[in-house]
């Protein structure tokens, strides 16, 4: 099936510094979302954007959902040991009158965090 | 609120033989269930979109003889994986969710290791 472009594909950092992961599309989607999948389970939603331009914070994470609706950035800011795993950005093009609430996922970003 | 199972955690099975996984919303109904297929070290495919009391949509490549899914409520969705191969080894991920006026959040499962010997 399709999937996204995400980049990079992995991020070696150290505790305490910044990350920036981002995904694009060929095509454009109404809806993005950021997940983190930590070994042997399933993705947990992180952040969800609705709007062009939308910018979105959880906590230390910031994502924003890109103005031609082709693409999405997350960071990830002052980074914890435990920021350790998968990240999957995920377009949706939800349609509350359609019935394709189907995701279309990124390859995924590992990130390493050294203490 | 939102939370997802999954039953079991991890099976291994012989070749041959079949092996059913249960996906269950604990605090919601669900309208709709998909089902994922993750290899190692790969990112989430969807197999197929489970709507309560309708036949499973399945996406391209995937065959719906093999991978047999029953929504039978709107809390519980099974994938059945008939006449298991060592190919079907892999982490089977199941998601949840009802639409909303203005989003579709879909919850995830932790996840079904099968490894079929």
């Amino acid at each position: 099936g399709q999937q996204l472009n995400q980049s990079p594909q992995s991020m070696f950092i150290q505790e305490g510094e910044d990350v920036s992961m981002n995904c694009t599309s060929s095509s454009i989607f109404n809806t993005w979302l950021w997940y983190k999948q930590d070994p042997g389970e399933g993705p947990v939603l992180l952040i969800a954007l609705y709007k062009a331009g939308e910018l979105t914070s959880n906590g230390r994470l910031t994502a924003q959902f890109g103005i031609t609706r082709k693409d999405s950035f997350l960071n990830i800011s002052a980074s914890i040991p435990s920021d350790v795993g998968i990240y999957f950005c995920a377009g949706q093009n939800f349609n509350s009158g359609g019935s394709n609430y189907k995701l279309t996922f990124g390859k995924g970003t590992l990130l390493t965090v050294n203490p | 609120g939102a939370v997802v199972s999954q039953h079991p955690s991890r099976v291994i099975c012989k070749s041959g033989t079949s092996v059913k996984i249960e996906c269950r919303s604990l605090d919601f109904q669900a309208t709709t269930m998909f089902w994922y297929r993750q290899f190692p070290k790969q990112s989430l495919m969807l197999m197929a979109t489970s709507n309560e009391g309708s036949k499973a949509t399945y996406e391209q490549g995937v065959e719906k003889d093999k991978f047999l899914i029953n929504h039978a409520s709107l809390t519980l969705s099974t994938l059945t994986v008939t006449s298991a191969h060592p190919e079907d080894s892999s982490f089977y991920i199941c998601s949840a969710g009802s639409p909303g006026t203005s989003s579709y959040e879909q919850y995830f499962g932790p996840g079904t290791r099968l490894t079929v010997t």
